[in-house]
């Protein structure tokens, strides 16, 4: 099972809106809405920030959303702040595994 | 509070065993998955294995089956993770996670066993 595909790095200025896509194939991202996004800042755990495609867990700013088209989902975050500069990683239900998740390979925000 | 608190740092040789621990806390630990996510330096998360400590279900990354051993002890609230023979490739943070049903959905996260093999 290959890793789900993003994009290395995105930037954006502070105010910005950035969107971050995560593409697989039919058997994980298009075929399943179980598509979760966690947010990494270094030397911490990730945190949980969309789940099921565009649901957000309580205590998760509205200035972060999800949503999927096809094979691909993205994160889209609205209102760019420095403190939203950290790595982020989607992660999505498979039928092509025995483990049946799989992560993307990571995209590094940066905050200009 | 739900937590899942991990066991430290380990440094070890290769060819050595190890066996690193997560023990949850604060729900019922028999009632949801726990997950295994390993993270070599530089590196992204890569799912490793879960397990289900309500009866031992078990299931791995085809990348990292034969290679780990995933384990719980219901009666502890503590899943494990061990190596019966460490190569300086294992060197990596090893997470461990919640996870409600086996979609990849967290909702907690462990703070992360660093193991460091070197000679």
């Amino acid at each position: 099972q290959s890793a789900l595909t993003q994009p290395a790095s995105v930037s954006g200025s502070p105010g910005q809106s950035i969107t971050i896509s995560c593409t697989g194939t039919s058997s994980d991202v298009g075929g399943y809405n179980y598509v979760s996004w966690y947010q990494q800042h270094p030397g911490k755990a990730p945190k949980l920030m969309i789940y099921d495609v565009s649901n957000r867990p309580s205590g998760v700013s509205n200035r972060f959303s999800g949503s999927k088209s096809g094979n691909t989902a993205s994160l889209t975050i609205s209102g760019l702040q420095a403190e939203d500069e950290a790595d982020y990683y989607c992660s999505s239900y498979t039928s092509s595994s025995t483990l049946l998740c799989v992560f993307g390979t990571g995209t590094k925000v940066t905050v200009l | 509070e739900v937590q899942l608190v991990q066991s430290g740092a380990e440094v070890k040789k290769p060819g050595e065993s190890l066996k690193i621990s997560c023990k949850g806390s604060g729900y019922s630990f028999t009632s949801y998955w726990i997950g295994w996510v390993r993270q070599m330096p530089g590196k992204g998360l890569e799912w490793m294995g879960i397990i289900y400590p309500g009866d031992s279900d078990t299931r791995y990354s085809p990348s990292f089956q034969g290679q780990v051993t995933i384990s719980a002890d219901k009666s502890i609230s503590t899943a494990y993770l061990q190596w019966s023979s460490l190569k300086a490739s294992d060197t990596a943070m090893y997470y461990c996670a919640r996870q409600p049903t086996v979609t990849p959905l967290v909702d907690v996260w462990g703070k992360g066993t660093t193991v460091t093999v070197s000679s």
